[in-house]
C-alpha cells in the first residue's frame, strides 16, 4: 500500500540554523500538508499546498517558514533561525483531490533545536 | 475558532467494547474525522462521517450527529494493540485543515 515517506526521521539543529524537513506524498495525491506536534500536545495545521501554490496556512506558519514542491515527488519544510520552541514532531501528510478529505501522515520527523 | 473536546483517558478490558465521545463547537462544519496515534508514530486515519449516522468499518464504527456536534468512535472486540490516543479533527466549511482535539489515551488492559 502507497505511504507517505518523510526524511529524516531524526533532525537535530542548533538554535538560528536552517532545517529541510523533506517528504514524498503518495504518489497520485493532490494536496500536501504540513502539521507539527509538540512533545504531549495536539496535532497543530500548519499549512497546506496545491497545483504549486499555498492554499491554505495557520498563524503558526509565519515568515520563518516556507514550503516548496522542487519536482514531482518531493514536499519540503524549511524553517529558517530556528528557535527552540520549534522542536517539535512535524508530520507530512497528503489527500487524494477533489471530493476526498481524508489525509494520510508520514511517520514524521523528530526535530530538537539545541 | 473551534473547540473540540474529548476525555483525556479511558481504559478497558481485552475483548469489552468502548466508545469515545467527541464534542465540537464550529463555525462552518464540512466532516469529522478519527484518527489512532500509538506512541511516537504518526496519526492513522480511522473514519470520516460528513453526514448524521453510523459508519461501521470492520471493529471500528463512527457517529455523527451533525445537529449536536457530537461524534463518537466505537471499538469493539478491544485488542491489547489497540492501546493508543484516539484523535477527533473537525474539518471547516470551505477549508482542507483539519483542527485536531487533543486526543484520548486508550489502555486496554487483559
Amino acid at each position: 500500500e502507497p505511504e507517505v515517506t518523510q526524511t529524516p526521521s531524526h533532525q537535530v539543529t542548533q538554535m538560528g540554523q536552517e532545517v529541510i524537513l523533506r517528504c514524498v506524498p503518495i504518489s497520485n495525491h493532490l494536496y500536501f500538508y504540513w502539521y507539527r506536534q509538540i512533545l504531549g500536545q495536539k496535532v497543530e495545521f500548519l499549512v497546506s499546498f496545491y497545483n504549486n501554490e499555498i492554499s491554505e496556512k495557520s498563524e503558526i506558519f509565519d515568515d520563518q517558514f516556507s514550503v516548496e514542491r522542487p519536482d514531482g515527488s518531493n514536499f519540503t519544510l524549511k524553517i529558517r533561525s530556528t528557535k527552540l520552541e520549534d522542536s517539535a514532531m512535524y508530520f507530512c501528510a497528503s489527500s487524494p483531490g477533489q471530493g476526498t478529505y481524508e489525509q494520510y501522515f508520514g511517520p514524521g520527523t523528530r526535530l530538537t533545536v539545541t | 475558532g473551534q473547540n473540540i473536546d474529548q476525555p483525556t483517558e479511558m481504559t478497558a478490558t481485552e475483548g469489552a467494547i468502548v466508545q469515545i465521545n467527541c464534542t465540537y463547537q464550529t463555525s462552518g462544519f464540512n466532516g469529522l474525522f478519527w484518527y489512532q496515534q500509538h506512541a511516537g508514530e504518526a496519526p492513522t486515519f480511522l473514519s470520516y462521517n460528513v453526514l448524521d449516522g453510523l459508519e461501521e468499518k470492520g471493529r471500528f464504527s463512527s457517529f455523527l450527529s451533525r445537529s449536536k456536534g457530537y461524534s463518537y468512535l466505537l471499538l469493539k472486540e478491544l485488542q491489547m494493540k489497540d492501546s493508543a490516543s484516539y484523535l477527533c479533527a473537525v474539518r471547516e466549511a470551505g477549508r482542507r485543515a483539519l483542527t485536531f482535539g487533543s486526543g484520548t489515551r486508550l489502555q486496554v488492559q487483559p
